[in-house]
C-alpha cells in the first residue's frame, strides 16, 4: 500500500504570496490532518478533515485554511505568507477519525518564506 | 504552556543496551499516549501507543509505561540497536475534544545509539 504522498517536497515564496499544499493519503483512509513543524514550537496541529469535513482546527491565524476532496485527498493553503510561516508541513492520514487511532504521516513539504 | 515536555532533547546509548525515554504531562484530560520515531527528511512513523486504562503496552523490542498518578510516561527500547538512533515524539489526545483535537506533541528526544 503506498503510504501518505505530499506535493511538493520543497517550496520557496516570498512574503505576501500565497501557497497551496497538495496530500494524498493512503488508499481507503478517510481522516487527513495537517501539522506544521518549527525547530521553535515542535509539531503543532494545523487541522484535521473528514469525509470533507473539517473536524477542528488548531491555534492558527484565519491565513491557514484547507479542504479535503470526494476522494479523501486534501490541500492546505496559507495566504499572505510571513517569514514565521517557514516550516516543514506534514499531512497525516487514518482510516476513521477515532481518538487514539494512529496517525500516518507523510514526509512532508519543506516550506521557506522570504 | 507545553502540556507535553520531553526534558531530555538527546539521549546517547550504548548498542544492545536498553533506552529509556521521558515523557511528561500535564493534562489530566489526555488519554491517549503515542510514540513516534522519526529520521531526518521523512515524516515520523508511529511506533506504539497505550490508552490511560493501562499501564503497559509491549511490542516486540518497545515496551511504553504509563504512570498516572506521576503525569509520566516511558519508552523502553531493549536491546537497542543502531537502526533505533532517531529523534522521537511523545504524542498525547485529549478525550475532552473526543480526539478532534489533534495530537499535543513532545519536542522530542534525540536518540544515539553507540556502537
Amino acid at each position: 500500500k503506498a503510504g501518505v504522498t505530499q506535493t511538493p517536497r520543497y517550496l520557496i515564496k516570498t512574503r505576501g504570496q500565497q501557497v497551496t499544499l497538495s496530500c494524498s493519503p493512503i488508499s481507503g483512509h478517510r481522516s487527513v490532518s495537517w501539522y506544521q513543524q518549527t525547530p521553535g514550537q515542535g509539531l503543532q496541529f494545523l487541522f484535521e478533515y473528514f469525509s470533507e469535513t473539517q473536524r477542528n482546527k488548531g491555534n492558527f491565524p484565519g491565513r491557514f485554511s484547507g479542504r479535503q476532496f470526494s476522494n479523501s485527498r486534501s490541500e492546505m493553503n496559507v495566504s499572505t505568507l510571513e517569514l514565521g510561516d517557514s516550516a516543514l508541513y506534514l499531512c497525516a492520514s487514518r482510516p476513521l477519525a477515532l481518538e487514539g487511532s494512529p496517525l500516518h504521516f507523510g514526509n512532508g513539504t519543506r516550506l521557506t518564506v522570504t | 504552556d507545553q502540556q507535553v515536555k520531553q526534558n531530555s532533547p538527546s539521549l546517547s546509548v550504548q548498542e544492545g543496551r536498553i533506552s529509556i525515554l521521558n515523557c511528561d504531562y500535564t493534562n489530566s484530560m489526555f488519554d491517549y499516549f503515542l510514540w513516534y520515531k522519526k529520521y531526518p527528511a521523512e515524516g515520523p512513523t508511529f511506533l506504539i501507543s497505550i490508552s490511560s486504562i493501562k499501564d503497559k503496552n509491549e511490542d516486540g523490542r518497545f515496551t511504553v509505561f504509563l504512570n498516572k498518578s506521576a503525569k509520566h510516561l516511558s519508552l523502553h527500547i531493549v536491546p537497542s540497536q543502531p537502526g533505533d538512533s532517531a529523534v522521537y515524539f511523545c504524542a498525547a489526545s485529549d478525550k475532552s475534544g473526543g480526539g478532534a483535537d489533534g495530537l499535543t506533541f513532545g519536542k522530542g528526544t534525540h536518540l544515539i545509539i553507540q556502537p
